[in-house]
């Protein structure tokens, strides 16, 4: 069955400080792989997705994510975290068709002064 | 360029009433989708659509029914609102491969 797991519910960084947000999967087929954001009473942000070819991928907001397939993982890390990054994040995996994606139930980032 | 729209933002029901969600798109996307959000537990697939004419149940599609009669439309109706349907619902659309989300419609069943 496919599934995400964001192991860690609610994570607090200082700003500046570097940022990594835990996501693995489970998934039969090639994993399509995606990271969003959403700040409150918003809707979600795409930040950044895999698809193929090298496993770093660069997104928006200068955050990045390392698909290790041996690991089932895909964790997105930021180097120096800024106040504004304050939010949920959310891993989501799918199938090439993009039918349906599968989100994992989010990690709250909150970043103290 | 607007993206995704959901209206209304904000709804009270009561047990028993029904309503519909609306949500517009004005990329052209083929896909379509609408999740519910509740908290600790990620989103859920409610229903999706591949195209006009063309609906699939997701995840979590008791109590819910779409349509999709145009490829901009796709409303969500709730015809026997129940309190487990309290919850944020975010409509969504999708060309290749990553989502864009409306701003949610946030619904409470009293």
């Amino acid at each position: 069955a496919q599934s995400v797991t964001q192991p860690d519910i609610h994570i607090t960084v200082s700003e500046g400080a570097s940022l990594e947000l835990r996501c693995n999967y489970s998934y039969g087929a090639t994993p399509y792989l995606f990271w969003y954001v959403q700040s409150p009473g918003q809707g979600l942000q795409l930040l950044l997705k895999y698809f193929s070819g090298d496993t770093l991928v660069q997104g928006i907001k200068g955050f990045e994510a390392e698909f290790k397939r041996s690991q089932s993982s895909f964790n997105l890390r930021k180097p120096s975290v800024h106040w504004s990054d304050a939010a949920e994040y959310f891993c989501a995996v799918g199938a090439d068709t993009g039918n349906q994606f599968y989100f994992g139930t989010g990690t709250s980032l909150t970043v103290i002064p | 360029n607007a993206g995704v729209t959901q209206t209304p933002k904000f709804r009270i029901l009561k047990i028993g009433q029904s309503m519909t969600l609306q949500c517009t798109q004005d990329m052209n996307h083929n896909y379509m989708y609408w999740y519910r959000q509740d908290p600790g537990m990620g989103l859920k697939l409610i229903y999706y659509s591949v195209g006009a004419g063309i609906t699939d149940k997701g995840e979590v599609p008791n109590g819910y029914n779409v349509s999709r009669s145009t490829t901009e439309d796709f409303p969500l109706r709730l015809e026997l609102a129940a309190p487990s349907q309290t919850s944020v619902y975010f409509c969504a659309s999708s060309y290749y491969y990553g989502y864009t989300f409306g701003s949610g419609t946030r619904l409470t069943v009293v």
